[in-house]
């Protein structure tokens, strides 16, 4: 069993649609989840970062985390077709850990 | 903001080359990373630096080499290509414990 489990899709969705991505995970030591969105042929660029449980908002993104279940998720409210990318789960242990690990991906188609 | 520079944008190359990919960033980060990213495997870390000169292996460390002998730039090497190290490859810094930052990647093709 992977240790970050992620669905990759593909997702597409309407226009205007309210989008829901979630990541799995087994470790309990992790208490750093991040969200990057990653465009096709660039690199991933960070989009929530937030420490153990509960919800950060960001404009029309939220992200939340529910460590008693190891599930976090990212909403993306009122999609829009710049919002079609992939979008990858990473999360951290605390302490001096630097290594992050990594969800699959999944990937999300926004039609105008 | 952060700028992480890779040294090409794609790359051919033939079976049995040694190949230099070099990244470059301009944060004092002193963390630097080397990943390569596939289909259906996503991101896997191929080594890592956390000052100069100093290197850590990563899950996928085999058939591959790094070089830091300078703070910001931070260099994959690989000694003999072969077809299966075909692949996007990302470096990404970061500072401390913080989220780290990634390049435009490296797209590589071994012939």
């Amino acid at each position: 069993q992977k240790e970050v489990e992620q669905d990759p899709g593909p997702l597409s969705v309407p226009e205007g649609a309210i989008v829901s991505l979630n990541c799995t995970y087994s470790n309990s030591a992790f208490q750093y989840f991040m969200w990057y969105r990653q465009y096709s042929r660039k690199g991933p660029e960070l989009l929530m970062y937030t420490y153990s449980s509960g919800n950060k908002e960001d404009g029309r993104f939220t992200a939340q985390v529910d460590k008693s279940s190891k599930y976090i998720s990212l909403f993306i409210r009122d999609s829009q077709p710049s919002d079609s990318a992939t979008y990858l789960c990473a999360m951290r242990e605390a302490g001096n850990n630097r290594k992050l690990i990594w969800g699959l991906g999944t990937s999300l188609a926004v039609n105008p | 903001d952060v700028k992480v520079t890779q040294s090409s944008r794609y790359l051919v190359k033939r079976t049995g080359e040694k190949v230099f990919l070099e990244c470059v960033q301009d944060m004092d980060h002193e963390n630097m990373f080397w990943y390569r990213q596939d289909p259906g495997l996503g991101l896997r870390l191929i080594y890592f630096s956390y000052d100069v000169k100093m290197k850590e292996k990563g899950d996928i460390p085999e058939g591959y080499s790094v070089s830091r002998e300078k703070k910001e730039r931070f260099s994959l090497i690989l000694e003999s290509a072969s077809t299966n190290q075909t692949s996007m490859y990302l470096c990404a810094s970061s500072t401390g414990l913080k989220t780290q930052y990634f390049g435009p990647g490296t797209r590589l093709t071994v012939l």
